[in-house]
């Protein structure tokens, strides 16, 4: 089982829609949760981080992470066609030797259509 | 304030050759990681550098290495080029703290390798 699962996409949206983003892990350890936005070519860009369970908004983002079901959640709401890139969460814990190490997903490939 | 700075961002090289890869970190970074991307495998951490000394390693062999000098720049180093290192190559800093505000990381535009 990979660390962190992520459901490649592609995903298709209306402009406009509120789109779901998903993650699970398996490693208990993860403490500190990101999201990664990428376009095509450049490097990912940080959108938001938490290290706690519960929700986290920043504009027309949400963060959600739930450590008992090892499971993280954006939420975009109000899609605009400039969200579309592949979004990519990760992880990383801080246990031993694993400092300093993000584990990443896949990414998911979401393209919103005006 | 200036980005996590990369360069070259493309280049080609042949089978056997070996590349370096540059890396400027946003001032006041001390951490630099470099990672590996590629479709089939996604992102995958290659080393990180805090204060000129390798701090974690990443599960690739022995041709990929790395430093970081004494103003946080780091370089990679990839010998003996094989075809699957055909990738992206992307380079990180943070600040490097312990905390996990210290840790946000911030990534560069990338370099992209082609090897023939």
């Amino acid at each position: 089982q990979k660390e962190v699962e992520q459901d490649p996409g592609p995903l298709s949206v209306p402009e406009g829609a509120i789109v779901s983003l998903n993650c699970t892990y398996s490693n208990s350890a993860f403490q500190y949760f990101m999201w990664y936005r990428q376009y095509s070519r450049k490097g990912p860009e940080l959108l938001m981080y938490t290290y706690s369970s519960g929700n986290k908004e920043d504009g027309r983002f949400t963060a959600q992470v739930d450590k008992s079901s090892k499971y993280i959640s954006l939420f975009i709401r109000d899609s605009q066609p400039s969200d579309s890139a592949t979004y990519l969460c990760a992880m990383m814990d801080y246990s031993g030797g694993s400092n300093y190490k993000l584990t990443f997903g896949k990414g998911t490939l979401l393209t919103v259509n005006p | 304030k200036a980005g996590v700075t990369q360069t070259p961002r493309y280049l080609i090289k042949t089978r056997g050759q070996q590349v370096t890869l540059s890396c400027s970190p946003i001032s006041g970074h001390r951490s630099v990681s470099w990672y590996q991307q590629t479709p089939g495998q996604g992102l995958q951490f290659l080393f990180e550098y805090f204060s000129e000394t390798q701090r974690n390693k990443g599960n690739f062999p022995g041709r990929f290495s790395g430093r970081q000098f004494s103003n946080s720049r780091s370089e990679m180093n990839v010998s003996t080029l094989e075809l699957g290192d055909s990738a992206l190559y992307l380079c990180a800093s943070s600040l490097g703290d312990r905390q996990p505000r210290g840790n946000t990381i911030y990534f560069g535009e990338g370099s992209w390798l082609t090897v023939v």
